[in-house]
Formats: structure tokens, C-alpha cells, sequence
């Protein structure tokens, strides 16, 4: 049983591009939060989602920022029009059902240039 | 006040001691906490779980929980140095069910 799958573990883009951030869940799983820590600090709740549905999204940024759960397929992150202060590590963790234990990936690094 | 404060540390303790780590939280319905532990450069790796008042033990490892303090804490027993590491401690939102995580304490086991 494959665990949390992030991709690319490591993405540097230029100021004004756009980053796409893929993250695909345990076997079984149907719930996905992202999260963004910067060097040093404590993870940072994004978006919480389950299929198709966007439970919490609190913790995202008004502009630029959206997250997706499609029936099919991984969640997406995606930034438009990234700003150098968009660089951190991005990690996303899956849990079976809400309220139980939550695996993580190995997060995707972005890097804007 | 934050949704859930930890001590940031760096907590320092000799090998084979015991190592206390302590978390708050303001989510006074809140039913699920999880401690992880995080080393420099990875992604966090879940260590405990607990639900319920009281003291769950894993191997080294024991969580306790006070819901009427809201207060959650992880005890480390016979510390090794391979335990130095950023350790988080999560809780999931009555509301919505985000999880959401303190700032982590740095703890550093000394040989």
C-alpha cells in the first residue's frame, strides 16, 4: 500500500508563472489537507478537501491561490502569478475517514526565481 | 490565542532521560489529537493518536490527554539521541475537521 505520493518532490519557478502541485492520497483515502512551511516554522493549514468538495479553506490566501479533489486523480495546489514569498515547502497528508489519523507526504519544495 | 501552542523550545534532556512535551489547545469540543515527529528537512511522521482521557502507551512513547485542562502532552521514556527532532502536536477542528498544528518543540537529546 503506497503511501502519500506528492509531486515533484522539488519545483523552481520564475516570478509571474504558475505552479501546480500534485498530491495523491493513500489507497482508500478520501480526505486531503495541504499545508506550507516556511524554514523554521510550524505547518501552516492551507485547504482541507474531501472528493470533489472543498470542506475548509480557511487558511488559504484570497488571491492566486486554489486547491482541487477530483473524483479522479490527485488533489491539486495551484498558484498563479507566484511571488518569491510563495517559496516553501508545500506537504499534503490523507486520512480514510474525518477524525482519524492523517499520513503525510514527502511535500514538494518550490523555489521562485 | 492560538488554536494550539507548544513551547518551541529547544528542549535539551541526556540520553535516557525522560523527555515531556506539552500542548494546548483552545478547541474545547475538539475529540481527536495527534503528536508527529518531524526531523530537519522531512515531512512529519505520525507517532500517537489519542482520543480519550487519560494515558496511551506505545513502546517509549506515552500521550495523555486532559480534555477538562485541554491539555495534551507526550512523554518520551530512555531518550536516544535518534529522538532529536522538531515534535508537533495536532488537533482536529470540531467544526470543520482540519487538522491543525502547533509551532512544534525542538527537543535535542544529548549523549
Amino acid at each position: 500500500n503506497a503511501g502519500v505520493m506528492q509531486n515533484p518532490r522539488h519545483l523552481v519557478r520564475r516570478r509571474g508563472q504558475e505552479a501546480r502541485l500534485r498530491c495523491s492520497p493513500m489507497k482508500g483515502h478520501s480526505h486531503v489537507y495541504w499545508y506550507r512551511q516556511l524554514p523554521e516554522e510550524g505547518l501552516k493549514f492551507m485547504v482541507y478537501l474531501q472528493k470533489e468538495n472543498i470542506i475548509d479553506e480557511s487558511g488559504m490566501p484570497k488571491e492566486r491561490f486554489s486547491a482541487e479533489f477530483p473524483k479522479e486523480g490527485p488533489s491539486i495546489l495551484r498558484i498563479q502569478q507566484v511571488v518569491r514569498g510563495d517559496s516553501a515547502a508545500y506537504f499534503c497528508a490523507s486520512s480514510p475517514l474525518e477524525g482519524s489519523e492523517a499520513f503525510f507526504g514527502q511535500g514538494t519544495r518550490l523555489t521562485v526565481v | 490565542q492560538k488554536e494550539v501552542e507548544q513551547n518551541s523550545g529547544p528542549l535539551s534532556v541526556p540520553e535516557g532521560a525522560i523527555a515531556s512535551l506539552n500542548c494546548t489547545y483552545s478547541d474545547r469540543v475538539s475529540q481527536s489529537f495527534f503528536w508527529y515527529r518531524q526531523y530537519s528537512g522531512k515531512s512529519p511522521e505520525l507517532i500517537m493518536s489519542i482520543y480519550s482521557n487519560g494515558d496511551k502507551e506505545d513502546g517509549r512513547f506515552t500521550a495523555q490527554l486532559n480534555k477538562a485542562s485541554q491539555y495534551v502532552s507526550l512523554l518520551i521514556r530512555d531518550s536516544q539521541p535518534s529522538d532529536s527532532a522538531t515534535y508537533l502536536c495536532a488537533v482536529r477542528s470540531s467544526n470543520t475537521g482540519k487538522l491543525i498544528f502547533g509551532q512544534g518543540t525542538t527537543l535535542q537529546v544529548k549523549p
